[in-house]
């Protein structure tokens, strides 16, 4: 009965590899997101769908590509990876765009690049 | 989460008050939050506030806005040892074509015995 699912928990990978994380939401959200969690905490957006239209694409490299096949799915992509892309990349969803929505977050993706 | 600041660091005992200060620059936004996260976990909301108020409370814990300082504080009364996580504030800001939540940098509250 998980809310907001991510796969994989951990990813460990070498640099230049391509690599995709998996988000799913089971509450019947309009609204999806991403977001990276850098290794001092800071959290910042990176993306935003809204019914898989792309409303919120904040200045992120174009080796990051998300992907949304369908409103319970949001997807991240991210290709020759970067020493620097390590981080935990977390989900969200919510019912409206609007922030005054609350926002539920997925438990996190912790990708760590050698 | 440069543009919302809160100190890194709170220590308390069980059983005292915690409060944790943020500072804010969006003088429109709309709606102002606290999420809670705990150690390899997501982010859970905690609480949030409208603008035009200026206090929450909801059980242990009190919500204050001051929106003349831009200042948010969230006060924990009883702190437990289960309260120990990083705390972010964040506010509702607008963007190009819709709103988006801008995080504080986190204060990591730790309760000893």
């Amino acid at each position: 009965d998980t809310a907001v699912s991510q796969t994989p928990k951990y990813l460990v990978t070498q640099m230049g590899n391509d690599k995709s994380i998996k988000c799913e939401q089971n509450l019947g959200h309009d609204t999806m997101y991403w977001y990276k969690q850098d290794s001092k905490k800071f959290l910042k957006i990176m993306f935003s769908y809204n019914n898989k239209e792309l409303i919120i694409n904040e200045t992120v490299p174009n080796r990051f590509s998300p992907k949304s096949p369908d409103k319970a799915h949001l997807n991240l992509h991210i290709n020759s990876l970067e020493l620097g892309d390590s981080a935990v990349y977390f989900c969200a969803s919510s019912q409206d765009p609007p922030a005054s929505e609350t926002q539920y977050f997925g438990p996190g993706t912790r990708l760590l690049v050698l | 989460g440069e543009d919302v600041e809160q100190s890194l660091f709170l220590s308390v005992r069980e059983g005292d008050s915690s409060v944790i200060n943020c500072t804010y620059t969006d003088s429109s936004s709309t709606y102002l939050y606290w999420y809670k996260q705990e150690p390899g976990a997501g982010l859970q909301l905690l609480t949030y506030i409208f603008s035009n108020m200026d206090m929450k409370q909801d059980q242990r814990l009190t919500v204050l806005l001051n929106k003349k300082d831009k200042h948010l504080s969230l006060r924990i009364a009883d702190t437990q040892t289960g309260d120990s996580a990083i705390y972010f504030c964040a506010e509702s800001r607008r963007g190009y074509n819709t709103d988006k939540l801008i995080f504080g940098t986190g204060t990591r509250l730790q309760v000893f015995p």
